[in-house]
């Protein structure tokens, strides 16, 4: 079945240590997206990427870093400047073109610093 | 800035409708959407409006009126598995998704 899969579904960190979190899709969709979920937040986004090779800053890249090599593939790494980086992670993927907004989520990875 | 208003939390009875209220404010508009989000879980899809009026699909309706900024989610029988968070969520000028922090439904029997 085509989807998303996103791991580790739980992660914890040292302080000062950087992690990856991985999004893989077999939806053949080009456009990628990661949001960071906090409690009585909307989601926010984090970084995307609409082809391989090439992505954008989100509303709150700051701390965080991505690649695109693969357009199955759109990791995420929270470094250690992310100030405040237990949340839940969301992965999405879509298909291409403005209008078509239908988000396809992958389960989520919650990170907790220790 | 822009916006998305809905409420924190909602309790409602099994078998009985209620409607969730999403208003907003944002720099454009390319439809608005209605997600699921199961506690701990990925959120999933439930509707998409971009013309005034009302969309029905099965239990679930999603009105929309762009003129007033404003949408509601009508579910109707009501079933325990409803229980879950519903986020409302705007594409503006850029494409670019908009959310809501997300109303949290609590099914009482």
């Amino acid at each position: 079945d085509g989807g998303i899969t996103q791991s580790p579904k739980y992660l914890f960190r040292k302080e000062g240590q950087n992690v990856t979190l991985s999004c893989e899709q077999n939806l053949n969709h080009d456009a990628m997206y990661w949001y960071r979920q906090d409690p009585g937040q909307g989601l926010r986004l984090i970084y995307y990427s609409q082809i391989v090779n090439d992505f954008q800053k989100g509303d709150i890249a700051e701390g965080y870093s991505v690649s695109r090599e693969k357009k199955e593939s759109f990791p995420l790494t929270v470094t250690s400047a992310q100030k405040n980086p237990t949340a839940f992670y969301l992965c999405a993927s879509k298909t291409p073109g403005p209008h078509t907004g239908e988000l396809f989520f992958g389960e989520g990875s919650r990170l907790t610093v220790l | 800035g822009q916006n998305i208003d809905q409420p924190t939390e909602m309790t409602a009875t099994e078998g009985a409708i209620v409607q969730i209220n999403c208003t907003y404010q944002t720099s454009g508009f390319n439809g608005l959407f209605w997600y699921q989000q199961h506690a701990g879980e990925a959120p999933t899809f439930l509707s998409y409006n971009v013309l005034d009026g009302l969309e029905e699909k099965g239990r679930f309706s999603s009105f929309l009126s762009r003129s007033k900024g404003y949408s509601y989610l009508l579910l109707k029988e009501l079933q325990m598995k409803d229980s879950a968070s519903y986020l409302c969520a705007v594409m503006d000028s850029n494409y670019q998704l908009i959310w809501g922090a997300g109303t949290k439904l609590i099914i009482k029997p």
